[in-house]
């Protein structure tokens, strides 16, 4: 089955710095890559997301890049503020059913 | 904006007792999904309901975990009997179809903590 493996797990950066934190996954068949961020306390939600058609989506300072090739996804984010502090989760779509397997998560810590 | 609704948020019990978490998903949409979290990793599929059908519950503790979604809408979770190791957070989440590569929406989740 799909296996999804996410780094790093702890993160921290200066504000105004770039994060960036990378995916792998074991599915090839695997179309689908959502990332969800989730503050403490509060319910994970979607940041942005990629599908296997593209190389790489941007969305203001969030980015998300996918190599299908090497089975890997990444997020990155540009000029982090402090309210990026969150814990963001990568998850691969399993080949059918719409069903997401998850990485583990990684806790990024903007500091200002 | 709509929001997927979980019910209640904390839950404190002690081992062997049984618990129901309650979730209302998104009006309109058909698939429902509950996840478990323990903390430190990411949410882990348990069950998967399109309209009132469990589509997949492959990794449901069935022993002791059931799920139901009797008019397709809202949906409950129950343990019975609870056990330590079910400490961990619950999250439902809700798509609007059936298809591939939809966009899940999660609810706030219900944190249980078993004694």
């Amino acid at each position: 089955g799909e296996n999804v493996e996410q780094h790093p797990s702890t993160l921290s950066v200066q504000e105004g710095d770039s994060a960036v934190i990378k995916c792998t996954y074991s599915d090839s068949a695997s179309n689908y890559f959502p990332w969800y961020k989730q503050e403490l306390g509060k319910r994970p939600q979607l940041i942005i997301d990629i599908r296997s058609n593209v190389g790489e989506k941007k969305d203001q300072r969030i980015a998300v890049t996918l190599n299908k090739t090497a089975k890997h996804f990444s997020l990155h984010i540009t000029e982090t503020q402090p309210e990026d502090s969150a814990v963001y989760f990568c998850a691969a779509e399993k080949e059918y059913g719409n069903k997401l397997v998850f990485g583990a998560g990684t806790i990024l810590r903007v500091k200002s | 904006e709509a929001e997927v609704a979980q019910s209640p948020r904390y839950k404190i019990t002690e081992k062997s007792q049984a618990v129901a978490f309650w979730c209302d998903p998104i009006s309109g949409h058909a698939t429902l999904y509950w996840y478990r979290q323990i903390l430190g990793q990411g949410p882990e599929l348990l069950v998967q309901f399109q309209d009132e059908s469990v589509v997949d519950d492959s990794q449901l503790p069935k022993d002791r975990f059931s799920a139901e979604r009797l008019k397709g809408v809202d949906s409950t979770l129950k343990i019975q009997p609870a056990e330590l190791g079910d400490s961990a957070m619950y999250l439902c989440a809700s798509s609007l179809g059936t298809g591939r590569q939809e966009t899940q929406y999660f609810g706030p989740g219900t944190r249980l903590l078993v004694l």
